[in-house]
């Protein structure tokens, strides 16, 4: 069965330094979303991306973040300028219609 | 906008006892309804959905859930809990009138399992 894959599982990254989270949906979805869960609390909406072009984004995506779909199949997060209080899981979705598949997470870090 | 509310942010019941997971929603349209399930360290996994056919909904791993209008609830139960059932559980809603719309999750709900 198809699935949403995510890479790395764990990032570990020094506050103020780049890191880019990349995500590989399933194939023949269309819309393709981050959401973050920071330890011990509910799944936050980050972004959602339909045809090469943010469509919706929640107050945590400011500046600092960005998505790119770089080719036909990767779908990457980027924070610039990473914070102590990005530490966080960060999950990646993609969808076809009704429901969402989600990635097994990738666990950020930032000391 | 949707919003969902999930009481008890932590329940316990014995192995074999009946889970019940409350979920309430606010949707000014007509909403999906989503369960996720989050064992420890893994992502999120969906366990059923109300997509506006029968209320009734029926997932994996025996459990189920009713969508109630009225209510604006999505309440999730199990008749036998099962002590791999033990782990955080996400009420989600989306409108239906947008296939891109992000899910608003609930605060969740973690469930333990006592033998």
């Amino acid at each position: 069965e198809p699935e949403v894959t995510q890479t790395p599982s764990h990032q570990v990254t020094q506050m103020g330094q780049e890191v880019i989270l990349r995500c590989v949906p399933i194939s023949n979805h269309l819309y393709f979303y981050w959401y973050r869960q920071i330890l011990g609390q509910k799944v936050e909406f980050l972004v959602s991306f339909y045809n090469n072009e943010i469509s919706e984004k929640s107050e945590i995506f400011d500046d600092q973040f960005s998505v790119e779909r770089p080719d036909g199949s990767n779908f990457t997060l980027k924070i610039r300028s990473t914070k102590l209080e990005d530490s966080a899981m960060y999950f990646c979705a993609s969808s076809r219609e009704t429901e969402q598949y989600f990635g097994p997470g990738t666990r950020l870090t930032v000391t | 906008a949707q919003s969902v509310t999930q009481l008890g942010s932590h329940v316990s019941v014995s192995e074999g006892a009946l889970v019940l997971l409350r979920c309430n929603y606010s949707s000014s349209v007509p909403p999906y309804l989503f369960w996720y399930v989050q064992y420890p360290n893994q992502g999120l996994q969906l366990l059923l959905k109300y997509t506006s056919a029968a209320t009734l909904v029926k997932g994996i791993n025996g459990f189920e859930a009713e969508f109630k209008k009225s209510e604006t609830s999505f309440h999730l139960t199990k008749p036998s809990a099962h002590m791999s059932d033990a782990a955080e559980y996400f009420c989600a809603v989306r409108r239906q009138d947008n296939y891109g719309q992000n899910f608003v999750f609930g605060p969740g709900t973690r469930l333990s399992v006592l033998p």
